[in-house]
């Protein structure tokens, strides 16, 4: 199975700097996803990002706050912009098999101080 | 708006006997579902799909699905000490490019 690395894997951040966090797939995923895990919370599905498009965002997330960048097939990259502790959580990206189940990277865990 | 509800524990079994995980959602069109596996500090991991109705059986793992009664579930047995975690349930409603939407997770914990 394809292999997702995911970097930073941690970061502490000053509110009001942005952070952008990178996805290297070892092979050509049509789409990834990229998701919020929240503290003690469940995972929340961000936006979807289809190479040579623009992503598209779930409802509560928009691109001045999240942009995305998808500029090949193995590769993408979201950044959390002007940063408050409220951004404080775990970002994950995914990409989906033939079965549509989602293979994660590591995770970015992200505190905001 | 497609929910995914999951009762959040924490649901207690002492070591050897059946753990029975819940999760019903409400797109009744869903097509695949998931369960996923995250240890704490870590990124969740698969540990079954099912999309038809009926019993699915993987090693000391059971995913059920009844579609109408739009539920699915999750029984592990012989559970172990290592099987603690938070376990997601996930469904994915199809319709292109929409990712899995996650339920809040079940938080194991296996007595020993």
């Amino acid at each position: 199975s394809a292999v997702i690395s995911q970097k930073p894997s941690r970061d502490i951040c000053q509110r009001g700097t942005s952070l952008t966090i990178q996805c290297q797939v070892d092979s050509q995923v049509t789409m990834m996803f990229w998701y919020r895990q929240q503290p003690g919370q469940s995972l929340t599905l961000i936006a979807t990002a289809n190479q040579g498009s623009e992503a598209t965002y779930e409802s509560g997330f928009v691109i001045d706050k999240f942009p995305i960048s998808r500029p090949n097939l193995t590769f993408s990259t979201l950044t959390v912009s002007n940063m408050s502790p409220e951004d404080s959580s775990i970002y994950l990206c995914s990409f989906p098999t033939v079965n549509t189940e989602a293979f994660f990277g590591q995770g970015t865990r992200l505190t905001v101080v | 708006q497609k929910e995914v509800e999951q009762n959040s524990g924490p649901l207690s079994v002492p070591e050897g006997a059946i753990a029975s995980l819940n999760c019903t959602y409400s797109d009744r069109g869903s097509q695949s579902f998931f369960w996923y596996r995250q240890y704490s500090g870590k990124s969740p991991e698969l540990i079954m799909f099912i999309y038809s109705n009926g019993d699915k059986e993987d090693g000391r793992f059971t995913a059920q699905l009844n579609k109408a009664s739009q539920y699915v579930s999750l029984l592990i047995r012989d559970s172990q000490p290592s099987d603690s975690a938070t376990y997601l349930c996930a469904v994915f409603s199809g319709g292109g490019a929409d990712g899995l939407t996650f339920g809040k997770g079940t938080h194991l914990i296996i007595q020993p």
